[in-house]
């Protein structure tokens, strides 16, 4: 059973591109997390996803992030006209179910996105 | 409010025990993790410990839980090179949908 996974592993965009980053969760699970580490920092909770919604987005920017995790493939985490302050590695968790009790997140290798 | 804080370094003699300390405000906890991320790596769940719980054992770690002082802590024994990594606490909160709270990590150094 692979575990999580995310590609790319490391990302390079210039100013006002556009960054697409890919989680696939582990296999039964259809709960996703996005956590954000910016440099010298802990993860910061972006957005949790189950398939096709969004349950919470309270960690997310206002404006050019938006996350997706459809019916089918991976959950997209997008980053419309990056800035130099995106640089940061993103990290994706899966879990099989949401609820009271122990719940075990499973973290992927993180995607290092630099910003030049 | 939600904050978990940590002390950001701590060094250690190889064969010596380690503890690394945390502290957190919200008291509506479920429970308490201890993560550790080694280099351009991703994290890894060493333990977890239920907020009504004191006290867990895995073999080399021992984690305490005082919540009156809302205080955590992880005891690794024989620490050993290879246990040289950032570790993080971070917590999960009643009704807030299993997301993780994270602290700013401890970074460990274990010399000879």
């Amino acid at each position: 059973n692979a575990g999580v996974m995310q590609n790319p592993r490391h990302l390079v965009r210039r100013r006002g591109q556009e960054a697409r980053l890919r989680c696939s969760p582990m296999k039964g699970h259809s709960h996703v997390y996005w956590y954000r580490q910016l440099p010298e920092e802990g993860l910061k909770f972006m957005v949790y996803l189950q398939k096709e919604n969004i349950i919470d987005e309270s960690g997310m920017p206002k404006e050019r992030f938006s996350a997706e995790f459809p019916k089918e493939g991976p959950s997209i985490l997008r980053i419309q006209q990056v800035v130099r302050g995106d640089s940061a590695a993103y990290f994706c968790a899966s879990s099989p179910r949401q609820g009271g009790g122990y719940n075990e997140q499973f973290f992927g290798p993180g995607t290092r996105l630099t910003v030049l | 409010g939600e904050d978990v804080e940590q002390s950001l370094f701590l060094s250690v003699r190889e064969g010596d025990s380690s503890v690394i300390n945390c502290t957190y405000t919200d008291s509506s906890s479920t429970y308490l993790y201890w993560y550790k991320q080694e280099p351009g790596a991703g994290l890894q769940l060493l333990t977890y410990i239920f907020s009504n719980m004191d006290m867990k054992q895995d073999q080399r770690l021992t984690v305490l839980l005082n919540k009156k002082d809302k205080h955590l802590s992880l005891r690794i024994a024989d620490t050993q090179t290879g246990d040289s990594a950032i570790y993080f606490c971070a917590e999960t909160l009643s009704g807030g949908y299993n997301k993780l709270i994270f602290g700013a990590g401890t970074r460990l150094a274990v010399h000879p």
